[in-house]
This record gives structure tokens, C-alpha cells and sequence, in this order.
């Protein structure tokens, strides 16, 4: 068990830029979360995928937002034409179904910087 | 938008003293999480409550949960140095779904 990974742990882009970033999941768990958390507040729900479907996307998903796990393994999340409010924590959380009653396993998290 | 609201917003104690900080949400749930993040980090599990839990210790950490009042509260005895950090309460509305988080306790354990 490797826990769960994020890349990058950082990016810097100016606005206007397209961003991608990359999570991995510990590797027999078929659900994945994203999360987004601003400075001095609790995550925030984006959306969660179980194996390939993607099965609840958050309102704050606004059209510049989109998430794929394309094999039920791996999930991308991208941020078309950055703004500044987009600057913030992106979490990404997996867990077994029907493991532990809903315990998440968090990665370290992408720090977003919009200038 | 958070499901509650966590009280005190931050909690500044002693090394050895205890430190407790309570939860509120505002719908049903299927349980009841409680998570810790170090400044800049990701969050770690600290406990889970099923809705027909009253109370549930693991090792420092005592955590309750009245669905009556739609409250939890969270205790950590004997406080360390290394208990520094916040503090957050999810809920889920069913096992597997989605987390619900409040706005969090920072708390400071000084030494």
C-alpha cells in the first residue's frame, strides 16, 4: 500500500492557462474522490468516480472543469482558462467499496497558484 | 457549501491538557468522520461514528455523536506537541458517498 499520490504537489500558472493534474489511487480501490479546499477552509466536494463512471459532479464543477478516469485506475483533473479564484488545495481521496463504511485515503494534495 | 459548522474555530491548550471541539451538521448521515491536517498537507483518518454510535474511543481520542441534536464532539486527552494541527468533521450521507466537511478547529498544543 503506497497510499495515494498527486502530481504535481505544486503548479504556478498565470491566468488564462490550461492546467492538468494527476492522481493515483491506492491501487485495489475502484472509488476516487476530488476535493478543493481554500486557505482557512474544509475541503470541498468536486466530484467522485466509481471505476470509470463518473457518478456525481458538484455544482462548484463549473464548464471549466473536467475529470476523467479513463481506465478506472488513474484520474485527471483540468482547469480550462484559469482564473485566480481557482487558486486553491486540489485533494484527491480513493477508498474500497463496502470497505471500512466510507473511510477516504487522501493524497498530499496539488497546490494551485492562479497569478 | 459545508454541511456545518465546528466550534471553536481554534484552540490554543497546554501540553497535557486536553482539548475538545464539537461538530454540528444539518441533514441525515450515515456516519460521521473525523479527519487531521498538518499545515499544507493532506488529511488523515482519525475515527469514524456510525448514525446508531453514541461514543467511540481510539486510543487519545474519544468521539461522540447525539443525531437527536445533530452534534459530535471530538476529545483528545493528554494532549502532545505533535497534536498540533486542525481538525475537521465530515459526514456522509451513505457509506462510500461523498464527504460533507465543516470549516475546522486549528488547534495549538504548546509545549
Amino acid at each position: 500500500d503506497t497510499g495515494v499520490s498527486q502530481d504535481p504537489r505544486h503548479k504556478i500558472t498565470k491566468r488564462g492557462q490550461n492546467v492538468t493534474f494527476r492522481c493515483d489511487p491506492i491501487s485495489e480501490h475502484n472509488r476516487l474522490y476530488w476535493y478543493r479546499q481554500t486557505l482557512g477552509q474544509g475541503p470541498e466536494f468536486l466530484t467522485y468516480f466509481q471505476n470509470e463512471a463518473q457518478l456525481e459532479k458538484s455544482r462548484l464543477l463549473s464548464d471549466r472543469f473536467s475529470a476523467e478516469r479513463p481506465k478506472g485506475s488513474f484520474s485527471t483533473l483540468e482547469i480550462q482558462r484559469t482564473e485566480q479564484g481557482d487558486s486553491a488545495m486540489y485533494l484527491c481521496a480513493s477508498s474500497p467499496s463496502g470497505g471500512q463504511e466510507g473511510r477516504q485515503y487522501f493524497g498530499p494534495g496539488t497546490r494551485l497558484t492562479v497569478t | 457549501s459545508q454541511q456545518g459548522e465546528e466550534d471553536p474555530q481554534a484552540l490554543s491548550i497546554q501540553e497535557g491538557e486536553n482539548a475538545t471541539m464539537n461538530c454540528s451538521y444539518k441533514t441525515s448521515i450515515n456516519n460521521l468522520q473525523w479527519y487531521r491536517q498538518n499545515s499544507g498537507r493532506g488529511l488523515v483518518h482519525l475515527i469514524l461514528i456510525r448514525s446508531n454510535e453514541r461514543e467511540k474511543h481510539s486510543g487519545r481520542l474519544r468521539v461522540t455523536l447525539d443525531t437527536s441534536k445533530k452534534s459530535s464532539s471530538l476529545l483528545i486527552t493528554a494532549s502532545r506537541a505533535a497534536d498540533t494541527a486542525s481538525y475537521f468533521c465530515a459526514t456522509s450521507k451513505a457509506a462510500g458517498n461523498k464527504l460533507t466537511f465543516g470549516g475546522g478547529t486549528r488547534v495549538l498544543v504548546k509545549p
